[in-house]
């Protein structure tokens, strides 16, 4: 059963370009969550998605992010007129959902974000 | 305030030896998990350990066991018999039902196990 997938693992844009990050969940997992992590620090939440649907964007930032979680395909963290602070890496993670007070997260290799 | 503070930006063991990272939360939701993850330098996250606010015991999982302290608001990653491959950055994180499903993270702790 093959983990989640992120690509591509390393991406670099110049600022003002638009960066396309790709999460195809576990098998099964109809939830997915995206985190970035700045450089030396934890991770953030962003956004809690399932299938057609944002349940959470509250960790989104106002402008230029947007993401979606279509019936078919992968999700896609879209960032417009990137800047360098974009820098970071991104996170995806899949779950099964609510199970009790107990479930995992299991999270992709992260996609590495390079503005130069 | 912060919800995940893990105080120890890094930290050194010998091998073979125990170590504690320590990791204190902040939560007024009764039902709440707490979670370790291991990033090793090639980036990925490793889920390592889980612990429920319900749950009675200490969780354990081989190496790894978890040192909850409810009442003092600490969850704190006991690792014993340490190996080089221990070596990574080590994330303490706390999901709340009342909040939804996504997890907080702490500031990370970096070990470094010499030989």
């Amino acid at each position: 059963n093959a983990g989640v997938m992120q690509n591509p693992r390393h991406l670099v844009r110049r600022r003002g370009q638009e960066a396309r990050l790709r999460c195809s969940p576990m098998k099964g997992h109809s939830h997915v969550y995206w985190y970035r992590q700045l450089p030396e620090e934890g991770l953030k939440f962003m956004v809690y998605l399932q299938k057609e649907n944002i349940i959470d964007e509250s960790g989104m930032p106002k402008e230029r992010f947007s993401a979606e979680f279509p019936k078919e395909g992968p999700s896609i963290l879209r960032i417009q007129q990137v800047v360098r602070g974009d820098s970071a890496a991104y996170f995806c993670a899949s779950s099964l959902g609510l199970a009790g007070t107990y479930y995992e997260q299991y999270f992709g290799p992260g996609t590495r974000l390079t503005v130069t | 305030a912060q919800k995940i503070t893990q105080t120890q930006p890094g930290m050194f063991v010998q091998e073979k030896e125990a170590v504690t990272l320590d990791c204190t939360y902040d939560t007024s939701d009764p039902s709440y998990g707490l979670f370790w993850y291991k990033q090793p330098s090639s980036g990925e996250m490793i889920f390592l350990i889980y612990q429920g606010s319900y749950d009675q015991q200490n969780a354990t999982e081989g190496r790894y066991s978890l040192n909850f302290q409810k009442a003092r608001k600490s969850a704190n990653l006991v690792i014993s018999a340490s190996q080089l491959g221990d070596s990574a950055m080590y994330f303490c994180a706390m999901r709340e039902r009342n909040a939804g499903n996504m997890l907080t993270f702490g500031g990370g702790t970096r070990l470094m196990v010499k030989p």
